[in-house]
């Protein structure tokens, strides 16, 4: 079946613009995640949701940075106001329930560069 | 600090050769978890291994766990060009929701 699918594949937005990037976890996995990747380094975590609610809101780096998840499904992830140490790659996961029971899959990632 | 490091950061071997890459983290977990990164894009699983167990195979993937060491190992055997790909561990924290990756290891088979 279809993996989980990530919207844009690239953005580049000045400082200061709001950007939307958007997340298509496998059909019917329950818990969905974000993580945030700069050049060269590991994953960041940003947020988790387990179904449409967000338990763990821990990484995310500022109240610039929000997410919301509709229908159990689809995922946005919002950042506000843009600043250039934004630019990574924002990585999106799914698994069918918590992470030490499942394994999670990724999306191919939104590059975001921000000018 | 990092929950879960790779070492070495950087491993340079020749095709048909065997590469080693360890890992290792600081709390207890109740699983650790191996995954690939081709590109700089989306992770690939290739492994799970849970605190109960010592030892895991998949294909030409070994990876063990020692968690008096809080360490784990993955071999991947006879490497291939294809294998060349920066690979993660990644840790639960023992009743936490969410996976702790290490920074990563890059990996380069040469052909």
């Amino acid at each position: 079946g279809a993996g989980v699918s990530q919207s844009p594949s690239n953005k580049v937005t000045e400082k200061g613009k709001d950007v939307e990037l958007r997340c298509d976890p496998i059909s019917g996995h329950t818990a969905l995640y974000w993580y945030r990747q700069s050049l060269g380094q590991g994953l960041e975590f940003l947020i988790y949701f387990q179904g449409n609610s967000a338990p763990d809101k821990s990484g995310l780096p500022s109240d610039r940075f929000s997410a919301e998840r509709t229908g159990g499904s689809v995922s946005t992830l919002t950042i506000q106001r843009t600043q250039q140490e934004d630019s990574a790659v924002y990585l999106c996961a799914s698994s069918s329930s918590s992470p030490y029971q499942e394994t999670q899959y990724f999306g191919p990632g939104t590059r975001l560069l921000v000018l | 600090s990092q929950q879960g490091e790779e070492d070495p950061q950087a491993l340079s071997i020749q095709e048909g050769e065997n590469a080693t890459m360890n890992c290792s983290y600081k709390t207890s977990i109740n699983n650790l978890q191996w995954y690939r990164q081709n590109s700089g894009r989306g992770l690939v699983h290739l492994i799970l291994i849970r605190s109960n167990e010592r030892e895991k195979h998949s294909g030409r993937l070994r990876v063990t766990l020692d968690t008096s060491k809080k360490s784990s190992s993955l071999l991947i055997t006879a490497s291939r060009a294809a294998d060349t790909a920066s690979y993660f561990c990644a840790t639960d924290q023992g009743g936490s929701e969410k996976l702790v990756f290490g920074k990563g290891m890059k990996l380069t088979v040469n052909p």
